[in-house]
């Protein structure tokens, strides 16, 4: 089965940086491309970026809200992705799933960015 | 960017109703539709990939259509237990990939 745990959300000033995680199992991690969405309280979902499979090149994709400023990384060996937010604002706030290739979402991590 | 218009952006009905919602693209997807079920506090759940192919476990009253701009999602007969919010999203080789603005679905 598969499962996906995210982890690391919290409370973070504008400006600040943060990174989460996603722990995944129950399938080949290294052979999926690995997403990461976001929703706003109240609002609907969005893309946030992609990271390819090694065997793909391992580059990651952002949307343009995000590019520039979150990295999308990958250890295989631990079957873990991360996404590292650096210059926070607070239209990041918003609850953030990983998802897998074929669309597996885990339950989210709240990130909140508030003065 | 391609941008997925999703019509209505609510409905009420009553149970053993026909339900139907649509997604517009801007740009030619072929068939790379999904269309998910989300309910308040969870994450969203995949119903329907590629269009149409229904997601193991998903009952069959729920089916989509569609190829290019236009596309559907059915629910034959509504349940209490369907009461959510529905999007739709594309995955298109153009990024991004893009969701449409949701459907809330509640019971008359």
């Amino acid at each position: 089965e598969v499962q996906l745990v995210e982890s690391g959300g919290g409370f973070v000033k504008p400006g600040e940086s943060l990174r989460i995680s996603c722990a995944a199992s129950g399938f080949s991690f290294s052979d999926e491309w690995m997403s990461w969405a976001r929703q706003a309280p109240g609002r609907g979902l969005e893309w946030v970026g992609h990271i390819k499979s090694k065997v793909h090149g391992g580059e990651a994709d952002y949307a343009a809200p995000v590019k520039g400023r979150f990295i999308i990384s990958r250890d295989d060996s631990e079957n873990t992705v991360y996404l590292q937010m650096n210059s926070l604002k607070t239209e990041d706030t918003a609850v953030y799933y990983c998802a897998t290739d074929h669309w597996n979402w885990g339950q989210g991590t709240l990130v909140t960015v508030s003065s | 960017d391609i941008q997925m218009t999703q019509s209505p952006s609510s409905l009420s009905a009553s149970v053993g109703d026909r339900v139907t919602i649509t997604c517009q693209a801007s740009h030619d997807i072929s068939d790379y539709l999904n269309w998910y079920q989300q309910k308040p506090g969870e994450a969203p759940k995949l119903l329907i990939y590629d269009t149409s192919n229904l997601e193991t476990g998903v009952p069959s009253r729920f089916s989509g259509s569609g190829y290019g701009t236009d596309f559907t999602f059915t629910i034959s007969s509504l349940q209490p237990e369907d009461i959510a919010t529905y999007y739709c999203q594309q995955y298109d080789n153009l990024l991004p990939l893009t969701f449409g603005g949701g459907t809330k679905v509640e019971i008359k």
